[in-house]
Parts: structure tokens; C-alpha cells; sequence
């Protein structure tokens, strides 16, 4: 199974800054079709997780422009703008290039 | 509104089976996979498997660590999808979520439901 390695695992941060989640994955997520499915959830405290962010840059219906994703092959990067109290919570990112579908452990972001 | 409403847990001793219940909702659920996610209570997100839609002829595929207790199945007349379960264990106890899947992006879950296996 494919290994997805968070960093870090917890993260406070200032209202209004911003945070960096790394995700790094044991093998490269580039798909046959060329598409890299590395995508990026949210879940809020007592929350289902919700989508945020797919095919690592692609942002979900009705997310905000606060969240964006980078990376390729192995190394990928969720960015936090301007960080609003609502943002609280874990984060995952999870691959769907091979299966079986994994997540990363998660990383909790709460404000200092 | 998309929606998914999961139905069906709840206590059950060890040994014992039990099947939640997938309802969707605002769409479609004919057009797309539907995969079960479950999460222990601290813990973070296990896949246990999913569904395809008929093009692709309903096909299953679930994680090696079920040993084959868990089963997916859907009804499309009914918008719904259903996850079986058998000889369950207290580590099964978790929240289950059923989402639905579209391109490996899991754009839209359930609100969950809570699992406790216990005597």
C-alpha cells in the first residue's frame, strides 16, 4: 500500500497567518492517464471530513481561495492563507492513484 | 443539495452483524462510485471499499484487512448504497461514513454513523 507521511502533525498558527501541511507519499501518484490523484480533506471538530481540494491544485466546489495545493510526483504541499477560526480542525490528504485508497495520519491546525 | 444520509448502527455484541444504509440525495447516485470510510474514535480515516456504477458493472473492491466480512452493495432505484457487516470485533467500533466517489476525489460525505461493538 501506498504511504502518505504528514508534516506536521500539529500545527498553531496566528488568526490571519499561514500554514503549510506537507504530504509525502512512498511512490509517485502519477496516474497512467498522466493525472496525479492526490487530494486534500478537512474535517472540522465533531464534522464529517469534507473535500477540499482534488488532483492536488483543483480547488472543490465552494472552497475558499485561502486553500490552495501544490506539489507532483511525491511531494505535495497544502497552503493556508489568512487563517480564519473556521479553519480549525484535522486535515488528511489521501491518494487514489492505487489502490487501495490511503490517507495521510492527519494534521491537527488550531489557532494559538 | 447533495446529500447522504447514513442509517443503521448502533450496538452490537461481538460476533454479531449489522448494515448501514446509504441514502443520497440532490443527485444521481446511479452515475457515480460509492466508497465506506470508517473512523475509530481518536483516530484517523480507514478505507474499507467501494462500489462501481453499472457502466462499470457495479464492480467491488475492499481493504485486504476485512478478511472478507464486510460486503457493499447498491440500489439504484432507490438512491441508496449498503455496507454488510459480519463477525464483528470491538475493533470495529467506529463512525462509518459512505461517500461518494468521483474521479479517486471523494467530494461529498455522510454525516456519519456511530458502530459500538460491545457485550
Amino acid at each position: 500500500d501506498i504511504v502518505l507521511t504528514q508534516t506536521p502533525l500539529f500545527s498553531p498558527v496566528t488568526l490571519g497567518q499561514s500554514a503549510s501541511i506537507s504530504c509525502k507519499s512512498s511512490q509517485s501518484l502519477v496516474s497512467r492517464d498522466g493525472k496525479t490523484y492526490l487530494t486534500w480533506l478537512h474535517q472540522r471538530p465533531g464534522q464529517s471530513p469534507r473535500l477540499l481540494i482534488y488532483e492536488v491544485f483543483n480547488r472543490f466546489s465552494r472552497v475558499p481561495d485561502r486553500f490552495s495545493g501544490s506539489g507532483s510526483g511525491t511531494d505535495f504541499t497544502l497552503k493556508i492563507s489568512r487563517v480564519e477560526a473556521e479553519d480549525v480542525g484535522v486535515y488528511y490528504c489521501m491518494q487514489g492513484m492505487l489502490s487501495p485508497p490511503t490517507f495521510g495520519q492527519g494534521t491537527t491546525v488550531d489557532i494559538k | 443539495e447533495v446529500q447522504l444520509v447514513e442509517s443503521g448502527g448502533g450496538l452490537v455484541q461481538p460476533g454479531g452483524s449489522l448494515r448501514l444504509s446509504c441514502e443520497a440525495s440532490g443527485f444521481a447516485l446511479s452515475s457515480y462510485y460509492v466508497a465506506w470510510v470508517r473512523q475509530a474514535p481518536g483516530k484517523g480515516l480507514e478505507w474499507l471499499g467501494r462500489i462501481a456504477h453499472a457502466p462499470d458493472n457495479y464492480n467491488t473492491l475492499y481493504a485486504a484487512s476485512l478478511r472478507g466480512r464486510f460486503i457493499i452493495s447498491r440500489d439504484d432505484s432507490k438512491n441508496s448504497a449498503f455496507l454488510q457487516m459480519h463477525s464483528l470485533q470491538s475493533d470495529d467500533t467506529a463512525v462509518y461514513y459512505c461517500t461518494r466517489e468521483n474521479w479517486a476525489a471523494y467530494e461529498y460525505w455522510g454525516q456519519g454513523i456511530l458502530v459500538t461493538v460491545s457485550s
